[in-house]
């Protein structure tokens, strides 16, 4: 059975970073693309970044470009998110995505929320 | 990007209803478009891929299909069940930036 927890979400100050993680089980994680995939308290969804499966290849939204990076480490079946620079338009529950067939969005971790505030 | 948009972004039924939830993309998208649904407090669920494939697991009463023009695509729920009142979006992956609809909340009557 397929399991993604997140963890490492919280309170930051504008400006700081934060580094969240998201632990895989349940599949060959160093055969699936993965995402991070972020939602605003009471909007709608909002891709962030994606991360081939051998970790050659990332994407990343415009508005977190050159912000956060992606990564994993595929010999501990994790996902990470490093954010720097946060702004309070980060403020989000923040869900790591594994994708499946090569597109299908087909597990969606719990979610780990993080709010930027003075 | 490729912009969606659903409509309605409301809709209220009764138990038992059939609802039509529309997905429009702002550009052709072929077949690559996916379903969710997400209740409060829970990560999305995926209902259909590939604008019309049943994710395993979900109920035969949910659909989708694709008007054939590559940018109009519908999710139906046949004999609405008390567990189907949520939100539900679409989203596609044609290509990068993946994006999502605005999302159309379903609530009881």
């Amino acid at each position: 059975q397929v399991q993604l927890v997140e963890s490492g979400g919280g309170v930051v100050q504008p400006g700081r970073s934060l580094r969240l993680s998201c632990a895989a089980s349940g599949f060959t994680f160093n055969t699936f693309a993965m995402h991070w995939v972020r939602q605003s308290p009471d909007k709608g969804l909002d891709w962030v970044a994606v991360i081939w499966y051998d970790g050659s290849n990332e994407n990343y939204a415009d508005s977190v470009k050159g912000r956060f990076t992606i990564s994993r480490d595929n010999s501990k079946n994790t996902l990470y998110l490093q954010m720097n620079s946060l702004r309070g338009d980060d403020t989000a529950v923040y869900y790591c995505v594994k994708e499946n067939h090569g597109v299908w969005f087909d597990a969606w971790g719990q979610g780990t929320p993080v709010t930027v505030s003075p | 990007d490729i912009q969606l948009t659903q409509s309605p972004s409301f809709l209220s039924a009764s138990v038992g209803d059939t609802v039509t939830i529309t997905c429009r993309s702002s550009q052709v998208i072929n077949t690559f478009v996916a379903w969710f649904q997400q209740k409060p407090g829970r990560a999305p669920n995926l209902l259909i891929y590939a604008a019309s494939a049943l994710q395993r697991g979900v109920p035969s009463r949910f659909s989708g299909s694709g008007s054939g023009s590559g940018t109009d695509f519908t999710l139906t729920i046949t004999t609405l069940q008390p567990e189907d009142f949520a939100t539900y979006y679409c989203q596609q992956l044609y290509n990068y930036p993946r994006t999502f609809g605005q999302g159309t909340k379903v609530a009881i009557k």
